[in-house]
Formats: C-alpha cells, sequence, structure tokens
C-alpha cells in the first residue's frame, strides 16, 4: 500500500497568494523525498527534492521544508500563478531503488 | 541535455491483443530506467525498474513484462492484453538512488 499521502485532495488559491501543499509520510527510515507537478495529459515534472539531512530547502519561488519529528512534508509555492494549476505529488525513497507517491493534490488558482 | 521519449502517447487495443511500448533516453549513460501505471485520479505505481542492461526487477505480479536491450531503451510489453491493463503509462529515468527522476509523457493505453 501507499506510504505517503496528502492532507487535502484539492487546494484552491487565488492568483497571488501563496501556495500550501502537505504530505504525511509513515516509515521513519525515508531518507529522500521528492515533489512532482503532473498538467493533465503528461508526465510529472520534478520540481524540488530533499534529503532527510537537511529540513528546508529553496528553489525558485517555491520551498520545500521536512519535518522529520512528525513525519509531514510541505511544498510552497510562493504568488501563486495560474500556470501553477496542476496535480502535486510528494513522493518518498523509502530503502530501495523505487519512489512510492502520495496519491497528489490538485491545485486550482484562479485570477 | 537529457531528453526521455516515449511512443505512442495514445493506443487503443482490443482485449487479448500483444502490447510493446517502448522508451528511450538520450544524452545520458546507464540510467536507472522505471515503467510505472496510473490510474485515473491516482499516483504512480511502479511496476518495473532497471539498474542495467538486461536487468529488470518486478515490484507487483501481473500480465506485463519489461526488457532493456539496450542501455537506454526500456520496453514494455504483454502477449495477451486484459481490460484491466488500461491506465496511463509512464517512463522515467535518474542517475541512481535518491536522484531525481524525469519522466516521459506517457502512453495513454485503452484496452476494448
Amino acid at each position: 500500500g501507499e506510504s505517503v499521502g496528502l492532507h487535502l485532495p484539492t487546494l484552491s488559491v487565488q492568483e497571488g497568494d501563496n501556495s500550501i501543499i502537505n504530505c504525511a509520510y509513515s516509515n521513519s527510515a525515508s531518507d529522500y523525498f521528492i515533489w512532482y507537478k503532473q498538467e493533465s495529459g503528461k508526465g510529472p515534472q520534478f520540481i524540488i527534492d530533499i534529503r532527510s539531512n537537511m529540513d528546508k530547502r529553496q528553489g525558485q519561488r517555491v520551498t520545500v521544508l521536512l519535518n522529520k519529528t512528525v513525519k509531514h512534508l510541505s511544498l510552497q509555492i510562493a504568488a501563486t500563478q495560474p500556470g501553477d494549476s496542476a496535480v502535486y505529488f510528494c513522493a518518498e525513497n523509502q530503502a530501495g531503488t523505487a519512489l512510492i507517491f502520495g496519491k497528489g493534490t490538485t491545485l486550482s488558482v484562479s485570477s | 541535455s537529457q531528453t526521455i521519449h516515449q511512443w505512442p502517447a495514445t493506443l487503443v487495443q482490443p482485449v487479448g491483443s500483444p502490447l510493446s511500448l517502448e522508451c528511450t533516453v538520450e544524452g545520458t549513460s546507464n540510467p536507472n530506467l522505471y515503467w510505472y501505471r496510473q490510474a485515473a485520479g491516482r499516483g504512480l505505481q511502479l511496476l518495473f525498474y532497471s539498474v542495467g542492461i538486461g536487468q529488470i526487477s518486478s515490484e507487483v505480479p501481473q500480465n506485463l513484462s519489461a526488457s532493456r536491450p539496450q542501455d537506454r531503451q526500456f520496453i514494455l510489453s504483454s502477449k495477451k492484453l486484459l481490460l484491466s491493463d488500461s491506465g496511463f503509462y509512464l517512463c522515467a529515468w535518474s542517475l541512481g538512488r535518491n536522484q531525481p527522476q524525469h519522466f516521459g509523457d506517457g502512453t495513454r493505453l485503452s484496452i476494448l
């Protein structure tokens, strides 16, 4: 079964707002986490990743936070734009070569 | 830069027919390669992965098989498709464990 989940299946925000997408994981042995964005009919697109020896990592307009104490991962998108509308997946690498994916959060951005 | 190609983009096949989906990667050597299936509105389920030519690991028992005849070529096959094989099939590559996986644009497979 899936060990990575998301708190909300959908999130609606206004253009310009900051978005926060949350993810909970269950395996404390996981040492690598990654966020993907998937637009309709396309493959997932890598956004940002973080290793378990870090608790924060920033990219362009995005920040990933990792709280190992409560096994929680979040993706923050600053100044959300209509082009950010998509399904967002978190994934973890527990022990092997493969990633375990959550079910996804659909982000809708209205103008 | 690295690129990944999957084809065809869409495929409609009758039950019981064979399947061959191809994935190729350019711009890198000895990548890890992966096949995933995504059901509508769901996350991705890993089907197969490969760390080298001829090395295939299967994650779930199923009606499908995978092969890696060349370093940057990964093929997903079936001898006889089932209705339950319908879905969105995605190929991905990475440089190794704890490295981002990069996905192709997928094949939408419909079984009639």
